[in-house]
Parts: C-alpha cells; structure tokens; sequence
C-alpha cells in the first residue's frame, strides 16, 4: 500500500476558478512534505516545501498546507489559468540516514478548461 | 542549459534487447537519483549514488537492472534483456548534496519495449 495518497485522481476546472488537491501520507518519522508540479513530457518541478512545523507555504497562486497531527497536506490553485494543466506529486520524505529516499504520491491531474 | 539532461527522450526497443539510458546531473551536484514513472503510478525509486560512496541499489527491480556513474557526473542505467513491463519514465534527477535537498529532474527518457 502507497503510504502516500493523494485525492483525486484527477479533475478539470475552468479557467479562473480554485481547486484543492488532497495529500494523506502514513510515513513517519516525518521530515519534510514537498509539491511537485510535472508539465506533460517533463520532469517534476517543486513548488513548496514545508518542514514538521510549518502549516502553510505559498508559491505565486500555489498554496501548500500541512496538518502534521492529521497527516494531511493541501494544494490550493487560486485563479487558475491554463498553464496550470499538469500532474501534481505529493513527496513525503522520511527522517534519518536514508532520508533521501522519498515516497511519492501518484498524483493529481488537473485540467485546466477555457 | 543548466538543468538535469537526459537521453534519449523516447527508445523503442524488442522485448529482449538491451538498453542504456543516460543522465548529466546539474553541474556540481553530488547526489544522483533514477526513478521509474509507470503509468498511473507514483514515482518508484531505483538507485541513489552520493559522491564517492557505494550507491544505493536497493530499489532496482532485478538483476537486469543496473547503473554506473563515472567521475561522479554522468550516469548510465543499464536494462539487460528487457521486459514488455519494464516500459515506463525513467526520470534521472540531482540534488546538491543529497540529505533532504531539493531534487531536479531531468525531463526523463520514456521507453517502450514492444
């Protein structure tokens, strides 16, 4: 079982509206949560990062939050436009000598419509 | 550029065959990464190398899988004999020194065994 889910799995807004993407992970100890946004054909690109005692991070329109005791982060999309249309990858990493291995969520896809 | 390179973008190749893919990490970056992107499915780690230390292989799939990293710059991922279910993303990233550091990814090279 993934110990990182993320909800749903995808979804098409139109263009100016706001959406929420959902991040639920079960890994721990926890280090830091980070969002991914991945274009079509290209690798992923980070949009925030929050440490254990960080509850909010914003990025332009993107804004991350994080519930440590739930275990539960948000993405928000304000006034989206277009070229927000990609996947967006919850990446939950884990404390300690590996801490570089990090567990990915499968991602939302979000279609942006005219 | 100064971005994560790889190559090929797209391989199609005969189930059995062998296969090299490449990556040039972000110019003074110690710590290489390769991931396998299947569809539908969260990034799944493969092998980590960090400087001059023995990389970790925990997260090759079998024994056809394997990679180098020669003067602690360019890697090679290696797929001997390849399988209908080893076509995926392989997405190659780098980070800077490797403990909780941001990670940039290549674009990936997406491989397609027929």
């Amino acid at each position: 079982k993934n110990q990182v889910e993320q909800s749903p799995q995808s979804l098409i807004i139109l263009e100016g509206k706001n959406c929420t993407l959902q991040c639920n992970y079960t890994v721990s100890p926890f280090s830091n949560l980070r969002w991914y946004k991945q274009d079509t054909g290209r690798g992923p690109v980070s949009l925030t990062i929050m440490t254990f005692s960080e509850n909010t991070k914003s990025n332009g329109r993107y804004t991350a939050t994080l519930d440590a005791d739930t275990k539960q982060s948000s993405l928000h999309i304000t006034a989206s436009q277009l070229s927000d249309s990609a996947s967006y990858i919850c990446v939950v990493s884990v404390v300690g000598s590996n801490d570089y291995k990090l567990s990915f969520g499968a991602g939302t896809t979000v279609t942006v419509r005219a | 550029g100064a971005g994560v390179s790889q190559s090929p973008s797209n391989k199609v190749t005969e189930k059995g065959k062998d296969v090299e893919l490449r990556c040039d990490p972000i110019s003074g970056h110690t710590a290489l990464y390769w991931y396998r992107q299947s569809l539908g499915q969260g990034l799944e780690f493969l092998i980590y190398f960090q400087g001059n230390s023995a990389p970790d292989k925990s997260g090759l799939p079998s024994d056809r899988f394997s990679a180098e990293r020669t003067g602690g710059s360019v890697s090679t991922l290696t797929i001997q004999r390849t399988q209908q279910e080893d076509s995926a993303v392989y997405l190659c990233a780098s980070s800077l020194a490797g403990r909780s550091d941001e990670q940039f990814f290549g674009p990936g090279t997406r491989l397609t065994v027929l």
